[in-house]
């Protein structure tokens, strides 16, 4: 298996510009977790999927964050509008969940998205 | 609240030492704790796994300990080189609530 995908690796947009961001997990497991990484909050749980459903998106900043997972191998985080303190390395992690448990996340690339 | 703390939040060794990083956590329910390293401007990359029936694991020069009565994991680095240069992130993964959260990370620097 190639890993965590996520696309693209690099993102710059105007402010105000729509910001989609894609990630494909590891084939066969079935949590997906979106992180945010900056320097001064470090890595913050966005959401996350189980089984295709999203289970916590407590961690979503505000109403312009959308996520969704429309099927096993594929997942977008949606930014709209974007605004420059949005900022930051997005992180997608899969895992294999079975019930109550968490076995090893393995992370992608992420996407360093960068809003002027 | 699920909570995760690393202390120290830098550190700095000679080459060959030997180190110990510190994650604690809050949460009781804990089901794992995951050690990860980062390189500047990369991904995670996952260490080692410690399941909550677990009291170490061990790969290579590493060796993380375990102890959920007190809320605390460990990373041991033995005979420390300076290619271990990074910054480490503990997570704990929750049976509470599913969500694995993360510490603010300890940036290592080993020098030759």
């Amino acid at each position: 298996d190639a890993g965590v995908i996520q696309s693209p690796r690099h993102e710059v947009t105007e402010m105000g510009q729509e910001v989609t961001l894609r990630c494909k997990p590891i084939s066969g497991h079935n949590s997906l977790f979106w992180y945010r990484q900056t320097m001064m909050r470090g890595l913050e749980l966005l959401i996350y999927f189980n089984n295709n459903v999203p289970i916590d998106d407590s961690g979503m900043p505000e109403d312009r964050f959308s996520a969704k997972m429309p099927n096993a191998s594929f997942s977008t985080l949606k930014i709209q509008p974007s605004e420059p303190r949005d900022s930051a390395v997005y992180f997608c992690a899969s895992s294999l969940l079975p019930p109550g448990r968490h076995t090893e996340a393995f992370f992608g690339q992420g996407t360093r998205l960068t809003v002027v | 609240k699920q909570e995760v703390t690393q202390i120290p939040a830098a550190l700095s060794v000679p080459e060959g030492e030997n180190l110990v990083l510190n994650c604690s956590f809050t949460d009781s329910a804990i089901y794992n704790l995951q050690w990860f390293r980062q390189d500047p401007g990369k991904g995670l990359t996952s260490l080692l796994l410690i399941q909550s029936s677990q009291r170490e694991q061990t790969s290579g020069r590493l060796n993380a300990s375990l102890d959920k009565s007190s809320g605390r994991s460990t990373l041991y680095i033995a005979a420390s080189q300076p290619g271990d240069s990074a910054t480490y992130l503990c997570a704990e993964g929750s049976s509470n609530t599913g969500k694995l959260i993360f510490g603010q990370g300890t940036t290592l620097q080993v020098k030759p």
